[in-house]
């Protein structure tokens, strides 16, 4: 049960689009269309963004937004903002009632 | 609102056993399962196991498994986290957090965290 794989930094100006990729296996991503995102700020604990690759929960902004090709999900930011300056997380379920997730991406807003 | 409290920071030397706690408000708890979750400083997370408060049932992640027990008091609907024998690089911070009723799906609530820092 290896990591899923996520770029470890992502950067972007100001209102443009970004996108965190994130890589697994037949055996997580490709399997389930059960992938969650989650933004992590310093200091505080995660918060859900999406899941079940496309869901928005009550109260997340229509600017994060998720999709699954193959192997491979992703999140993407539109017009991103200050705020969105934190650590990004996908979790993918891997059967048997167990979940991994990748290692993380950091997002620099310039 | 759903609601995990954890129990507080631990300072505690190696060899040394250790539970942390959490407890789940506002919801059922025996309705949904509840991960922990990992975290060393400056690092990214790590799902260590499950549990099903309602019966027990656990799973753990292959890195955890035999190393960490998780157990839950539904009477008093609280998880915990156990180290029999403590060891150096088990300092992190750890979460626990909550999977919505339909279980399979990944976690929605966390709790803020408990850290944990072993040194002799």
């Amino acid at each position: 049960q290896s990591a899923l794989t996520q770029p470890a930094s992502v950067s972007g100006s100001p209102g443009q689009s970004i996108t965190i990729s994130c890589t697994g296996t037949s055996s997580d991503v490709e399997n389930y269309d059960l992938v969650s995102w989650f933004q992590q700020h310093p200091g505080k604990a995660p918060k859900l963004l999406i899941s079940e690759v496309t869901k928005r929960p009550s109260g997340v902004s229509s600017r994060f937004s998720g999709s699954k090709s193959g192997d491979t999900a992703s999140l993407t930011i539109s017009g991103l903002q200050p705020e969105d300056e934190a650590d990004y997380y996908c979790c993918s379920y891997a059967g048997s009632s167990t979940w991994v997730f990748g290692g993380g991406t950091k997002v620099t807003v310039l | 609102e759903v609601q995990l409290v954890q129990s507080g920071a631990e300072v505690k030397k190696p060899g040394e056993s250790l539970r942390i706690s959490c407890t789940g408000s506002d919801y059922t708890f025996v309705n949904s399962w509840i991960s922990w979750v990992r975290q060393v400083p400056g690092k990214g997370l790590e799902w260590m196991g499950r549990i099903d408060p309602s019966d027990s049932y656990t799973t753990y992640s292959p890195s955890f498994q035999g190393h960490v027990t998780i157990s839950a008091d539904k009477s008093i609907s609280t998880a915990y986290l156990h180290w029999s024998s403590l060891k150096a690089s088990d300092t992190a911070f750890y979460f626990c957090a909550r999977h919505p009723p339909k279980a399979v799906i990944g976690v929605d609530f966390w709790g803020r965290g408990t850290l944990v820092t072993v040194s002799s």
